[in-house]
Formats: C-alpha cells, sequence, structure tokens
C-alpha cells in the first residue's frame, strides 16, 4: 500500500523564520506535487516535481526532490503571515500519472507576527 | 469552464436518503477524479475517470456509493442510503495529462 508522510503535522513559527517540511513516501515515483489549501479553501497546486534532483521555487517557497531517498522537502525562507496555510504533498498512485494522487494528511503551518 | 465546478456546495440531508454531488471538470480535460476529504486530513481518492470510462473505483467506501461520467465531461457522484459517517468534504478535480489534478471547490456533505 502506497503512503505518504508528512512532518510535522503541525508548525508553528515566527515571522521571519525558516523551516523545512518533509514527505516521505513509499513507492518508486520519479514525479511529487505539492499543494496548498487555505482554511474552508480549495487546493492549488504550488509545485510539480518531476525527476529526481528537481528544485523548484516560488517567492519564498522552495520544493525539491530525491527520488532514492524517496523525500521531498518544502523549504520555507524568512516566513510571513501570509504563508499560513495547510500544504500536502502527493504522489501518483501508480506509474503512468493518469491514475490520480495520493496525498499526505498535510502540514498545518501557522506563522505568527 | 475557467476552472472545476462543483455542485451544490453544500447539502444537508437526512440519514437514508439519496444525493447526487455533481462536477463539471475544466474544459478539454480528459481525467476527472472524485476525492473525499475528511476536516483537518488529506484527500482520500474515491473514483477516477478517463473521457467516459471508470477507470479505478477501488476507493469507494461501499456499493452505496457509485459514479458517472456519460459523455465524458459532467460527472456525478451518487450516495444511497446516506449514513451519518458519509458526511465530508466530497472534492472532483481534473487533469488534462500527467499527475497534476485542478480541484474544485467541493461540495460539503451533512448526514443528519
Amino acid at each position: 500500500e502506497l503512503k505518504v508522510e508528512q512532518n510535522p503535522l503541525f508548525l508553528s513559527m515566527q515571522e521571519g523564520k525558516n523551516y523545512t517540511i518533509y514527505c516521505n513516501y513509499s513507492t518508486t515515483s520519479d514525479r511529487l506535487y505539492w499543494y496548498r489549501q487555505d482554511p474552508g479553501k480549495s487546493l492549488e497546486s504550488l509545485f510539480v516535481l518531476l525527476s529526481n534532483g528537481a528544485v523548484k521555487q516560488e517567492g519564498r517557497l522552495m520544493a525539491s526532490l530525491d527520488t532514492k531517498a524517496r523525500l521531498s522537502t518544502l523549504h520555507i525562507t524568512a516566513a510571513v503571515h501570509d504563508l499560513s496555510a495547510t500544504y500536502f504533498c502527493a504522489v501518483e498512485r501508480k506509474g503512468g500519472g493518469a491514475d490520480g494522487l495520493t496525498f499526505g494528511k498535510g502540514t498545518h503551518l501557522i506563522i505568527q507576527p | 469552464g475557467a476552472g472545476v465546478s462543483q455542485s451544490p456546495r453544500y447539502k444537508v440531508t437526512k440519514r437514508g436518503q439519496d444525493v447526487a454531488l455533481r462536477c463539471d471538470p475544466i474544459s478539454g480535460h480528459v481525467s476527472l477524479y472524485w476525492y473525499r476529504q475528511a476536516l483537518g486530513q488529506g484527500p482520500e481518492f474515491l473514483t477516477y475517470f478517463n473521457y467516459e470510462a471508470q477507470q479505478d473505483k477501488s476507493g469507494l467506501p461501499n456499493d452505496r456509493f457509485s459514479a458517472e461520467r456519460p459523455e465524458g465531461s459532467i460527472s456525478t457522484l451518487t450516495i444511497q442510503r446516506t449514513e451519518q459517517r458519509d458526511s465530508a468534504m466530497y472534492r472532483c478535480a481534473s487533469s488534462l495529462s500527467f499527475g497534476e489534478l485542478f480541484f474544485g471547490e467541493g461540495s460539503r456533505l451533512t448526514v443528519l
């Protein structure tokens, strides 16, 4: 059974600090996805990581993928309040990508002034 | 349409009633997925379609749940004889090609 585990599940941090969210998965997938969800809202795609060693950055967020370790990280640099949200990582249920994604439980991130 | 559209956004029903949830995917998207999301949890896969063909329904909890996409566009998720444990947010997503899913706003179902 495919497992996707995120760590930590809850994170409270101060503005201006750096932190990393970890996503471990049990399949041999070469692709990994990060989503953001604001309270009461839908899921918004943040990053699509397509190969080993892939790194993508958007503003204060940077995601990376190590397929050999089956690990992805989402790094937050100099956090600001607007980044408070729940972040999900997801991997493909089966090879090929058309079978949908399996999601982690999410990391609930609160950034305090 | 511009995004994935789901209706109704909120549905309150009594135990034992049937409910139908509708999803209109992004125009041109071949694949359509149904997920269920409990409060504080990640989305849980239910079923998906490529065009009108249901490819995998292994995530449907039991035979009270069914889905269809008869013309390869709009899809309906039907729950028969609803139970309180069916209360959740039901999310639809569509995809053009590999894995990246685009989600709708969801249909929140409450079974009394």
